[in-house]
């Protein structure tokens, strides 16, 4: 069954430090998504990709926060410089189209930084 | 905007014994709604949608869900509970959109005692 991966699954990163999660989404989806969720907290929406554009963003995702698609396989998140409240675990998402609305989603890369 | 509730941040039950986890929405439109749930160290993993027609929905393993408009609810049910039941669930809120993020509830954490 196909699947979404992430890497790496846990990444320790000191406090201003840039650092690059990555993900392969599902082969044939469109749409790609990032989300986190602090220890304890809810799941939080960070940003949506479509057409290799930003199509959707929170506030959380400020100008520390990038994403790209720049093999047409993975699909990455970069914190420019890390903060202590950057960490959580951060999940990527697809989803095939409008006509499914299902989000696909992996394992997860827990981010800590000191 | 769309906002999802879990009253229950942590609920215990028996093995074999019947399950319902509350969540309760706040939309301005038609909503789709989910379940998914995340196990130890898994990603997220859809158990049911709404879209459309028939309120009560069913579910992989065993779950189902009712969407009440009146109520604004879509509860989580499963009428005998496995151990391997024992993780977290979110509710989560959307549109008919490939590219609108999801918008979850805290989450309820589930442990099952034998």
């Amino acid at each position: 069954e196909p699947e979404v991966t992430q890497t790496p699954s846990h990444q320790v990163t000191q406090m201003g430090q840039e650092v690059i999660l990555r993900c392969v989404p599902i082969s044939n989806h469109l749409y790609f998504y990032w989300y986190r969720q602090i220890l304890g907290q809810k799941v939080e929406f960070l940003v949506s990709f479509y057409n290799n554009e930003i199509s959707e963003k929170s506030e959380i995702f400020d100008d520390q926060f990038s994403v790209e698609r720049p093999d047409g396989s993975n699909f990455t998140l970069k914190i420019r410089s890390t903060k202590l409240e950057d960490s959580a675990m951060y999940f990527c998402a697809s989803s095939a189209g409008f006509d499914t609305g299902e989000l696909f989603f992996g394992e997860g890369s827990r981010l800590t930084v000191l | 905007a769309q906002s999802v509730t879990q009253p229950d941040i942590h609920i215990t039950v028996s093995e074999g014994a019947s399950l319902e986890l509350r969540c309760n929405y706040s939309y301005g439109a038609t909503p789709y709604l989910f379940w998914y749930v995340q196990s130890p160290g898994q990603g997220l993993q859809l158990l049911l949608k709404y879209f459309s027609g028939d309120t009560l929905v069913q579910g992989i393993k065993g779950f189902e869900a009712e969407f009440k408009r009146s109520q604004s609810s879509f509860n989580l049910r499963k009428p005998s509970v496995h151990w391997s039941d024992a993780a977290e669930y979110f509710c989560a809120v959307g549109k008919f959109s490939g590219n609108t993020p999801l918008v979850f509830g805290k989450g309820t954490r589930l442990s099952v005692i034998a």
